[in-house]
This record gives C-alpha cells, structure tokens and sequence, in this order.
C-alpha cells in the first residue's frame, strides 16, 4: 500500500465546526509535515513535529511514530481554512512521503 | 511569510519550446528542490540539490535540469516542452544537508502546454 494514506479525501464543515484528519504510514517515520494549499496554489507550512503534540492557534497535530499515525485537529473552523491539507512523513530510506490530501471545505 | 519566491506564477507554451522558471529563498538554507504537483495534487520530487550533491529522481525526464548559481538559487529549465509537462512547479528549501525532512515551500509555478 501507500507508505502515507491520508483520510478522509475530502471533507465538508460549517463555519465553528470541529473535526480532524489522519495520516497512517506503513512504516515507522522519523517526523511529519502538515500543510495547507490554499487556492492560489502556494503550500504553507503548519507543523514540524518529530514526536508528541503541537498547537498553533485553532490547529492541534499529533504524531506518534511508535502507533504509525499524525492527526491534524481543526477547532473552530473558518472559512479561511478552506483548502487542500497534506500531510508529509520523513524516514532516511525513503525521505518525504506526501499523502494525497484531504480538501476541505468549509461552508459559512 | 513568504520566504522562497518563484517566477513566473503561470506560463503557458506550446509543445516543444523552452521554459525556465526561478527559485530564490531568502532563509539562509543549504537544500533546495523543485517538486511536480500534477492535476491530481500529487506530490512528486524531481530534484534535490545543494553546493555538494544533486540529487535526481530517476523518473524525471532528461528535458528537464536545475540551474544554481549559488546556495539561495535554483532555478528549473525544461529544454523542449511536452504537453505530459503541464503540471505546478514548486520549489523548496530545506535546512542541513539533503534529507528533505523540513520543507518550505514556494507558491508555485503552473505550466501549461498547449
């Protein structure tokens, strides 16, 4: 399978909403990258995380190489987080790994 | 914050003519690399590169090379563009030696090719 899969696809939230996103890896990772595209194209950086959890504002990530998972948790959802999420996972034989992406969208 | 500039945004080409696209970052960093974004938002690498080793990933086309005049540039040329080409080109950079583990990440460049 993928060495990244990312869930869901897509997914769809009214403005206030909380709701979260994963990312499973089939082998154990040394760190993983949260992005955002957002509609002009550009991929902005999120998090860094080499372990444990991390917040920044209204996003949470976790990742936990030994459970071969990372979760991005959006609270309070705003329009302005509308866009593509990827998540990215680095080990030093295979180097970073993107997912697929999940879209969201989030509806006023 | 931006932080790694590309130019143009967009380009549109026809089949066969010659692209060049600039990647500056203004991070202090030692890697850079330009990664494929194709319609599917799918994330391929193409190059890795800093004043010591390039790195190429085996399935990019030999059309298409890096150019660097020094650690804060790489620019991309694709010498004879196909259609398969139309894709967003985007340029990163990262800390340290390659091992593309901390990525920033440049707004990008859509190619299309008519």
């Amino acid at each position: 399978g993928m060495p990244v899969e990312q869930n869901p696809p897509a997914l769809s939230l009214y403005e206030g909403a909380d709701s979260g996103l994963r990312c499973n890896f089939s082998t154990t990772m040394k760190s993983v990258q949260w992005f955002q595209q957002n509609h002009r194209g550009r991929l902005i950086t999120l998090f860094y995380l080499a372990q444990g959890t991390k917040e920044n504002g209204r996003l949470k990530s976790t990742f936990n190489s030994k459970e071969r998972y990372s979760t991005l948790h959006i609270k309070d959802a705003q329009l302005e987080d509308s866009g593509t999420y990827f998540c990215a996972a680095h080990n030093y034989a295979q180097g970073l790994t993107f997912g697929l992406g999940t879209r969201v969208s989030v509806f006023p | 914050e931006t932080a790694v500039f590309q130019t143009p945004n967009y380009h549109v080409t026809q089949v066969g003519n010659e692209v060049s696209f600039n990647c500056k970052q203004t991070l202090g960093h030692d890697t850079m690399y330009w990664y494929k974004q194709d319609s599917k938002k799918l994330l391929k690498i193409m190059f890795s590169y800093n004043n010591k080793q390039l790195i190429v990933n085996e399935t990019v086309p030999r059309r298409f090379s890096p150019q660097s005049s020094d650690k804060a540039h790489l620019n991309l040329r694709i010498k004879s563009v196909e259609p398969e080409d139309s894709a967003v080109y985007l340029c990163a950079s990262s800390p340290g030696q390659i091992s593309n583990e901390r990525l920033f990440f440049g707004h990008g460049t859509k190619l299309s090719v008519l």
